[in-house]
């Protein structure tokens, strides 16, 4: 699976959108951009995911650029209890499901 | 929604001891189990991968004769760590794919071994 790389780190103010970037130039045609996110020690949570087309659902949008090597992951209203790591992955399916670093958000009063 | 109950969610042993660790999909047959390992402020480290039925894979670097996983039902998975050791303390959470290939995660089992 392509490798991802996101920024460490992202402050955001409540109730601001937060726009979370994750470049992955290697991807190939085939594999889907997943997004998933961490509270402290709890298990991942699934947000979203697309190919080729952008997507939203009730939780987020997932904007991927016509090139599909960059995508930004909006959290259009952001909360406190948005604040956790969020993980951009780039799977073919099939495949094993592998995690990158990610973005530690946090949610700014 | 689709469902993954993991348990325990925390587990103290001793050293030396084996500890069991369950996967169940509540809700949808899951294809595919997989398996991963979190040390303090790291990511999720996949250690391996099950397909019902059939012996598991492991990812290089991780010993199977110590993390053995059994997959012996569509909704149901175990990881055990044998003989365990304090450098096994750590935060393992299971996935479940189920057959519209949406992966959905357990809660976690921090284990602690003393």
């Amino acid at each position: 699976d392509a490798k991802t790389t996101q920024p460490t780190s992202m402050d955001c103010a409540e109730g601001r959108a937060a726009n979370l970037p994750c470049n992955h130039s290697t991807i190939s045609g085939n594999e889907y951009v997943y997004w998933y996110r961490q509270i402290h020690s709890q298990g991942p949570q699934y947000i979203i995911h697309g190919l080729k087309n952008n997507e939203t659902n009730e939780m987020a949008s997932l904007i991927i650029t016509e090139d599909r090597k960059s995508s930004t992951l909006i959290l259009p209203h952001a909360t406190l209890r948005d604040t956790a790591v969020y993980y951009c992955i780039v799977h073919l399916v099939g495949n094993q499901f592998y995690f990158g670093t990610g973005t530690s958000l946090t949610v700014i009063p | 929604g689709a469902v993954v109950s993991q348990h325990p969610s925390w587990v103290i042993c001793k050293s030396g001891t084996s500890v069991k660790i369950e996967c169940r999909s509540l809700d949808f047959q899951a294809t595919t189990m997989f398996w991963y390992r979190q040390f303090p402020k790291q990511s999720l480290m996949l250690m391996a991968t099950s397909n019902e039925g059939s012996k598991a894979t492991y990812e290089q670097g991780v010993e199977k004769d110590k993390f053995l996983i059994n997959h012996a039902s569509l909704t149901l998975s175990t990881l055990t760590v044998t003989s365990a050791h304090p450098e096994d303390s750590s935060f393992y959470i299971c996935s479940a794919r189920g057959q519209d290939y949406g992966y959905t995660f357990g809660s976690g089992t921090r284990l602690t071994v003393v």
